[in-house]
């Protein structure tokens, strides 16, 4: 079974420029996270999609950042304009169960590195 | 509200030394719980994971983590280190259909 791929796995741009990364689940899985992990610090939640629709976005700076998952499968996430502080490795998981339940196991994929100058 | 606190960032051990990462956590319902390892350059991988039924849990590699409800903590150990658990290990916490809450994590060095 193929895990949860993500591209690409580093980007380096400038502050103010816009990036975009691409996640795709393991087939199947109904729920996809993105995650922010800044160095020294746990992964913390971005934006939840269960398919194709919202389930928690509260902690998504949305006046910068943006996700979508079209058809409830594969989904981007895009940064614009970038800041320094944005500087961390964005990590997507997928999990199986429909709404996400709290039992379930989160799949990680490698992350993409991304640095902000 | 849930929250994770691990406590040392930094634990080092001897190979064939007991490992033991501490981990506390805060919830207002009974919590599922979970550790996971990090490898350089690497995502997450699940070690184990605590949801109902035995607090003793056991995981892969030969690690294990007990729930103890009254100390609210969920310490995980391993009682012979290998020069290959060195990685970063995070503890976290979800109480309902939601994310995982993590802890700030604890990388793990083994001494030769």
């Amino acid at each position: 079974e193929a895990g949860v791929a993500q591209s690409p796995r580093y980007k380096i741009i400038e502050k103010r420029q816009s990036v975009a990364f691409w996640c795709n689940p393991i087939s199947g899985h109904a729920t996809l996270y993105w995650y922010q992990q800044i160095l020294g610090q746990g992964p913390k939640l971005l934006i939840q999609f269960q398919n194709n629709g919202v389930v928690d976005d509260s902690q998504l700076p949305k006046d910068r950042f943006s996700a979508e998952r079209l058809k409830g499968v594969d989904s981007t996430l895009k940064i614009q304009p970038a800041k320094l502080e944005d500087s961390a490795v964005y990590l997507c998981a997928s999990s199986s169960a429909l709404g996400g339940a709290g039992t379930d196991t989160q799949y990680f994929g490698p992350g993409t590195r991304l640095t902000v100058l | 509200a849930q929250s994770v606190t691990q406590l040392g960032s930094h634990v080092s051990v001897s190979e064939g030394a007991l490992v033991l990462l501490r981990c506390n956590y805060s919830s207002s319902v009974p919590p599922y719980l979970f550790w996971y390892v990090q490898y350089p350059n690497q995502g997450l991988q699940l070690l184990l994971k605590y949801t109902t039924g035995a607090t003793l849990v056991k995981g892969i590699n030969g690690f294990e983590a007990e729930f103890k409800k009254s100390e609210t903590s969920f310490h995980l150990t391993k009682p012979s280190a290998h020069m290959s658990d060195a990685a970063e290990y995070f503890c976290a916490v979800n109480t309902g259909r939601r994310a995982l809450t993590f802890g700030s994590g604890t990388r793990l060095q083994v001494q030769p």
